[in-house]
């Protein structure tokens, strides 16, 4: 089946420096794709919703200026949480569908900031 | 009250016992209904897909929707241990819709 795959699983970073995340469509073209950020215990939060080729459509007060998302290609997006702080440590998942299929979701990057 | 509740567990059974995992949601305007299993540190992935009030079956899981009382459940029968994992319940209002509201996810272990 369709795979949608995170890189990097895991980062860790110093406060203040940018990190990026790419999440990529491996057997389909993702004409979107979406962000969410998931806290321990809590509920997947959609973050942005990215179409290939235009701006990503951010959800109410997810900070534009904070986490850059590029969909450059149908099969690819990136997340860049940038000047990241202890704060913006979580799992960062993206998925991907192609127009109107199945949700299929990466695996998810855990960025610790510290 | 928030959109879809669902009690976070962790909920522990038996090897060999059914597993009911529940969720509850105030938007009569949802009509469709998922159920995803996330395993520690990977994502969610699709369990169960239902539109209609009934149940639907797929192997050992069934997942029920009772939309007159806003009321959603998935059933595991024989649960394994390899079933140990957060479940959460997900639901939209139409279906080529991306607005997927997510509960917070069930913890489920299961012991051999």
């Amino acid at each position: 089946g369709a795979v949608v795959s995170q890189h990097p699983s895991r980062v860790i970073c110093k406060s203040g420096t940018s990190v990026k995340i790419e999440c990529r469509s491996l057997d389909f073209q993702a004409t979107t794709m979406f962000w969410y950020r998931q806290f321990p215990k809590k509920s997947l939060m959609l973050m942005a919703t990215s179409n290939e080729g235009s701006k990503a459509t951010y959800e109410q007060g997810v900070e534009k200026d904070k986490f850059l998302i590029n969909h450059a290609s149908l099969t690819l997006s990136t997340l860049t949480v940038t000047s990241a702080h202890p704060e913006d440590s979580s799992f960062y998942i993206c998925s991907a569908r192609e127009a109107f299929g199945e949700l299929f979701f990466g695996e998810g990057s855990r960025l610790t900031v510290l | 009250q928030k959109e879809v509740e669902q009690d976070p567990g962790p909920l522990s059974v038996p090897e060999g016992a059914i597993v009911s995992l529940n969720c509850t949601y105030s938007n009569s305007a949802f009509q469709y209904f998922m159920w995803y299993r996330q395993y520690s540190r990977k994502g969610p992935e699709l369990l169960m897909y239902t539109y209609s009030s009934g149940n639907k079956e797929d192997g050992r899981f069934t997942a029920q929707v009772d939309k007159s009382s806003k009321y959603i459940s998935l059933f595991i029968r024989d649960s394994q241990p390899s079933d140990s994992a957060t479940y959460l319940c997900a639901m939209s209002v139409g279906a080529g819709s991306y607005q997927l509201t997510f509960g917070k996810g069930t913890k489920l272990s299961v012991i051999p």
